[in-house]
């Protein structure tokens, strides 16, 4: 059974930068047929996209994040992270990790992480 | 377009039908998947693509699809299906990922 798990600090103070890994077990983070992605969402709020990844390196992101976001992967250690930089009280949110199957014309996100909060505060 | 528009709440009595509903110009070209998120868990695809029920999901989980828009079903809703609702899809360009704004179901 595919797992994801997120991990990194619950707390980022404000203009600094927010990073989290997302472990994958129970199955290759190489496998063709997948992208990985990340979601947040903040306390009270709906579901956002931040971004995607393949194994290969390839990236997709939200254009509302205007390049404060980079995604990466670590083939060796079969993970995949999040880094965010200048954040603010807004990006305040519980993070999810999840596998991304992508169809001709659908997408779903099949495995998610349980998600972790990230606040931003001093 | 890069929106998706859902009903913010909806309810339905135990044991009758609900539909939930989409809009979005990137509808027509492609399809919705469909959360459901329940509280303090992660969101769980109920239906993606054509007319697909992931492994699991009751089949009183349907789909539609017409024009701008894409509807969610529930038959005979059952108590465990209050939940808030999400629909994902891509904008218009198809590169980029899209959430709608959620819709909260009770089941009365």
């Amino acid at each position: 059974q595919l797992q994801l798990e997120e991990s990194g600090p619950g707390l980022v103070k404000p203009s600094e930068t927010l990073s989290l890994t997302c472990a994958v077990s129970g199955g290759s983070i190489t496998t063709s047929d997948y992208h990985w992605g990340w979601i947040r969402q903040p306390p009270g709020k709906g579901l956002e996209w931040i971004g995607d990844i393949y194994y290969s390196g390839s990236t997709y992101y939200n254009l509302s994040f205007k390049s404060r976001v980079t995604i990466s992967v670590d083939t060796s250690k079969n993970q995949f992270s999040l880094r965010v930089i200048s954040v603010t009280a807004a990006d305040t949110a519980v993070y999810y990790c999840a596998r991304h199957r992508r169809g001709l014309s659908w997408d779903q996100f099949d495995y998610w992480g349980q998600g972790t909060l990230v606040a931003v505060s001093s | 377009s890069s929106e998706l528009t859902q009903d913010p709440a909806l309810s339905v009595a135990l044991g009758q039908t609900v539909t939930i509903t989409c809009q979005g110009d990137s509808l027509r070209t492609y399809y919705a998947t469909w959360y459901q998120q329940k509280p303090r868990q992660a969101p769980m695809s109920v239906l993606y693509g054509e007319h697909n029920r992931p492994s699991g999901i009751p089949d009183r989980f349907s789909g539609s699809n017409s024009g701008n828009s894409a509807s969610l079903t529930i038959t005979g809703a059952q108590s465990e299906d209050e939940a808030d609702y999400y629909c994902q899809s891509r904008d218009s360009s198809g590169n980029y990922l899209i959430f709608g704004g959620g819709t909260r179901l009770t089941v009365l």
